[in-house]
């Protein structure tokens, strides 16, 4: 089973600062296969970027993906107050098919 | 409009039954593949299973294999979500979402369901 850990747990900042979300793998991931979603209280999550790289339908240029094998990364690159929020990256892989990392908490500082 | 409408909260009691369900509308249901993710009470999601509703084709995660029932009638565009007999460790938000169609994202989701199963 492939685990991802999410880095930082919580990440403190102010609106207009860039966000570094790390992704990293237990075993090397197809850059295909790895997603990134935001989820807002009270909300269900949103799909931000597939393959790794490729921004999903509606989702502002500020956000992007890069990385590959064991090591991805989500960056804002200017945060707007809207997107204080946790971040899960996502996998598909063998069974279990799909797994999440623990999630990171971008809030506020 | 693409959208999985999910059925409302329900409240049960540990050892009764469950089955929520999953509406498609605005694309063809058959074609995409209908997964489950949990969220329990401040936590992370966790992917359950997933069903590709033209052929009924079902995978689970180990962590749910046996212990859910993922279903889907195509002739009226639903998946579902069973349990036999819910404990109180079953109580958490429940997403469906759709795959993408050449991609392994999830880029349609239900606006979830609560289960809450209490005594």
């Amino acid at each position: 089973e492939i685990v991802l850990t999410q880095s930082p747990g919580t990440l403190s900042l102010s609106p207009g600062e860039r966000a570094t979300l790390s992704c990293r793998a237990s075993q090397s991931v197809s850059s295909s296969y790895l997603a990134w979603y935001q989820q807002k209280p009270g909300q269900a999550p949103r799909l931000l970027i597939y393959g790794a790289s490729s921004r999903a339908t509606g989702i502002p240029d500020r956000f992007s993906g890069s990385g590959s094998g064991t090591d991805f990364t989500l960056t804002i690159s200017r945060l707007e107050p809207e997107d204080f929020a946790v971040y899960y990256c996502q996998q598909y892989g063998s069974s279990p098919r799909w797994t999440f990392g623990q999630g990171t908490k971008v809030e506020i500082k | 409009e693409v959208q999985l409408v999910q059925s409302g909260a329900e409240v049960k009691k540990p050892g009764e039954s469950l089955k929520i369900s999953c509406k498609g509308s605005g694309y063809s249901f058959t074609s995409y593949w209908i997964g489950w993710v949990r969220q329990m009470p401040g936590k992370g999601l966790e992917w359950m299973g997933i069903i590709y509703p033209g052929d009924s084709d079902t995978r689970y995660s180990p962590s749910f294999q046996g212990q859910v029932t993922i279903s889907a009638d195509k002739s009226i565009s639903t998946a579902y979500l069973q349990w036999s007999s819910l404990k109180a460790s079953d109580t958490a938000m429940y997403y469906c979402a759709r795959r993408q169609k050449t991609y392994y994202g999830m880029d349609v989701w239900g606006q979830g369901t609560t289960v809450t199963v209490s005594s």
